[in-house]
């Protein structure tokens, strides 16, 4: 499929599990982003990525881990899953061919609950 | 720090025209970006501003004006579709990464 898809779309888990949210793009964007949304809220930036092997940290990145070996996908990781980090995630990527950086493109998004 | 300000409810009348307004506070400032997210839905890119007018996508425009910090989104011929939230972005930084208002909630009334 084309576009960018997240995998699961739900999950349930225990506080302590380690979680693995997946993120896939066939657009070859250079950019890619986790940003979390609590309800009722805007959007915050957790990693990103400029490139392949090249990630940095965003406004909330405590908790998390990510990696990027291929271009085409994002992966973020919660090493050991807290309560407080039950919420939406969304995976987002720009860039391209056409060099548009300036619009980001969501993925449908992960329902995450931490028991 | 760094901050965006935007309105948390706005409620217009179908066919009528609203205005979203933003203010921001950051460090640096290399545009300002419009995103619109129906409930249950992910955010879907609208607008993206980097100098000073209006600029017009069909019946949505919107505003910037680098000298106030400060901008906004035009809704005309409001539509019940149009019930949504919207969120305010800036990019305040070369390296493409956004910092979000916590959202204007529209709520359109037949």
């Amino acid at each position: 499929d084309a576009g960018i898809t997240q995998s699961p779309r739900y999950k349930i888990t225990e506080t302590g599990r380690q979680v693995t949210l997946m993120c896939h793009q066939t657009w070859s964007h250079s950019y890619m982003f986790w940003y979390r949304q609590d309800l009722g809220h805007g959007l915050r930036l957790i990693y990103y990525s400029a490139a392949a092997d090249i990630t940095d940290k965003g406004e909330v990145p405590d908790g998390y881990v990510v990696s990027r070996s291929k271009t085409e996908n994002f992966p973020l990781t919660l090493e050991s899953a807290t309560r407080s980090q039950t919420s939406v995630y969304f995976c987002a990527s720009s860039g391209g061919d056409l060099g548009n950086y300036n619009e980001q493109f969501f993925g449908p998004g992960t329902r995450l609950t931490v028991l | 720090g760094q901050s965006l300000e935007q309105p948390s409810e706005v409620t217009a009348v179908e066919g009528a025209i609203v205005q979203i307004n933003c203010t921001y506070q950051t460090s640096g400032f290399y545009g300002l970006s419009w995103y619109q997210q129906h409930d249950g839905g992910a955010p879907t890119f609208l607008s993206y501003n980097a100098l000073d007018g209006l600029e017009e996508t069909g019946r949505f425009s919107s505003f910037l004006s680098r000298s106030d910090s400060y901008g906004y989104l035009l809704l005309q011929e409001l539509q019940m579709k149009d019930s949504a939230s919207y969120f305010c972005a800036v990019r305040d930084s070369s390296n493409y990464q956004l910092i979000w208002g916590a959202g204007t909630k529209l709520i359109i009334k037949p």
